[in-house]
């Protein structure tokens, strides 16, 4: 069974620093893409980063020179570090598993983890 | 600035049929956009529907169906059920590793 754990969320203050992980677990890690999407409070969906098999990362425009994802695949992890939070990046973070076949979807999705940004 | 578009809200008798929608500000949406389709209920995380325009994912029933209609990406629900009330969302690609998630409809059944 495909899962995907996230943590590392909290309250930081406006300006500070949050590191998320997200462990995997169920598939071959080292073969898959893994992107990281927010939920604000009553919102939608926002596509966040990904991070493709071969370390290759990419970023919406609202996080770009501000967050770094990154993997480790000694770990079956990957990593969001959010630097210059404002409060907008208050959100529901989740993990989720990214298709191999050149399909671009969603495979699997994790329960999030909550980042707060307040003073 | 590049925006997907989809109705904010849509309300469905049980038993009856919806078509959502999910547009681009600029331009057309075509399969080489790989169009997906999630479901969210509240206070839970998406599930996977469609992917690849029409493809049902895994344990999705057949009254889920994906399409291109005109210049959109559509989601049709065949024989809505009560439980199908929840928040649907598409995304689509965008080359160059970025993808871009629609605001969202809302779906009440009743």
């Amino acid at each position: 069974e495909i899962q995907l754990l996230e943590s590392g969320g909290g309250l930081v203050q406006p300006g500070g620093s949050l590191r998320l992980s997200c462990a995997a677990s169920g598939f071959t890690f080292s073969s898959y893409g893994l992107s990281w999407v927010r939920q604000a409070p009553e919102k939608g969906l926002e596509w966040v980063s990904l991070i493709n098999q071969y370390g290759n990362t990419y970023y919406a425009d609202s996080v770009t020179g501000r967050f770094t994802i990154s993997r480790d695949n000694s770990k079956d992890t990957i990593y969001l570090q959010m630097n210059s939070l404002r409060a907008e990046d208050t959100a529901l973070y989740y993990c989720a598993k990214r298709d191999t076949s050149g399909r671009y979807y969603f495979t699997n999705w994790g329960q999030g983890t909550l980042v707060t940004v307040s003073s | 600035q590049t925006v997907v578009t989809q109705e904010p809200s849509f309300s469905v008798s049980p038993g009856g049929t919806v078509t959502l929608t999910c547009g681009l500000s600029s331009g057309s949406v075509s399969t080489s956009h790989h169009p997906s389709w999630y479901q969210q209920t509240p206070g839970q995380a998406p599930r996977t529907l469609i992917f690849s325009t029409d493809t049902r994912s895994s344990g999705v029933p057949d009254r889920f169906s994906g399409s291109i209609l005109g210049n959109k990406a559509a989601l049709t629900i065949t024989g809505a059920q009560a439980d199908d009330e929840s928040t649907f969302y598409c995304v689509l690609y965008l080359g160059s590793g970025i993808s871009m998630f629609g605001g969202g409809t809302k779906v009440t059944v009743l």
